[in-house]
């Protein structure tokens, strides 16, 4: 079956800009998760979704950042007023559920703030 | 903190097996063991996990030491398609305790085939 997709692959955004990025996680999937990768750099963990709520925010940088999730499908995260330090890939990820730690990952959207 | 350490890089040579290991000396009793890769420009696969007993599946096989400080993940007979980054994880398995959901990936170890 269809593995998790991310829309778009690539943004290029102006600085104060806001954004949208949207996950299509595998059907079926009840976990999703969405993680930050700068340059060169491994994961950060930005905020895991249960179903429709989110019992784990914890990673969110700032109140710029907000993610929503929807009929237990598609999850949006958002941007407002981007900054330059925004840019990276932002990477989506679902399970089964909260206990399985197979986690089964997008292939990312770029994100360049100029 | 990713909680475990693993060398930055290895080279392999291609066709030979390639072994990768990672410390993970406070790992808890309720901790798997899980290992991820990353190949350049995709999100990350999952390999193989385990507890305490040695795992194999068609991927690879994955060695976990008696006292469960550490473990080795081996790829058989490794192929060019097989240069990425290896994460090595450990994560809480079973019910959930608010936090542990999440994968915390470390900076792994970038493996470099060589023809």
């Amino acid at each position: 079956g269809a593995g998790v997709s991310q829309s778009p692959s690539n943004k290029v955004t102006e600085k104060g800009k806001d954004v949208e990025l949207r996950c299509d996680p595998i059907s079926g999937h009840t976990a999703l998760y969405w993680y930050r990768q700068r340059l060169g750099q491994g994961l950060e963990f930005l905020i895991y979704f249960q179903g429709n709520s989110a019992p784990d925010k914890s990673g969110l940088p700032s109140d710029r950042f907000s993610a929503e999730r929807t009929g237990e499908s598609v999850s949006t995260l958002t941007i407002q007023r981007t900054q330059q330090e925004d840019s990276a890939v932002y990477l989506c990820a679902s399970s089964l559920g909260f206990t399985s730690g197979i986690q089964y990952f997008g292939a990312g959207t770029r994100l360049s703030v100029l | 903190d990713a909680k475990t350490t693993q060398p930055p890089s290895m080279d392999c040579a291609e066709g030979r097996a390639a072994n990768l290991p990672c410390n993970h000396s406070t790992i808890s009793g309720n901790e798997y063991v899980y290992w991820y890769r990353q190949i350049h420009s995709q999100g990350p696969q999952y390999i193989i996990h385990g507890l305490k007993n040695n795992e194999t599946n068609e991927m690879a096989s994955l060695i976990i030491t008696e006292d469960r400080k550490s473990s080795t993940l081996i790829l058989p007979h490794a192929t060019l398609r097989d240069t990425a980054v290896y994460y090595c994880i450990v994560r809480a398995g079973g019910v959930s305790n608010f936090g542990n959901e999440k994968l915390t990936f470390g900076t792994g170890t970038r493996l470099t085939i060589i023809p």
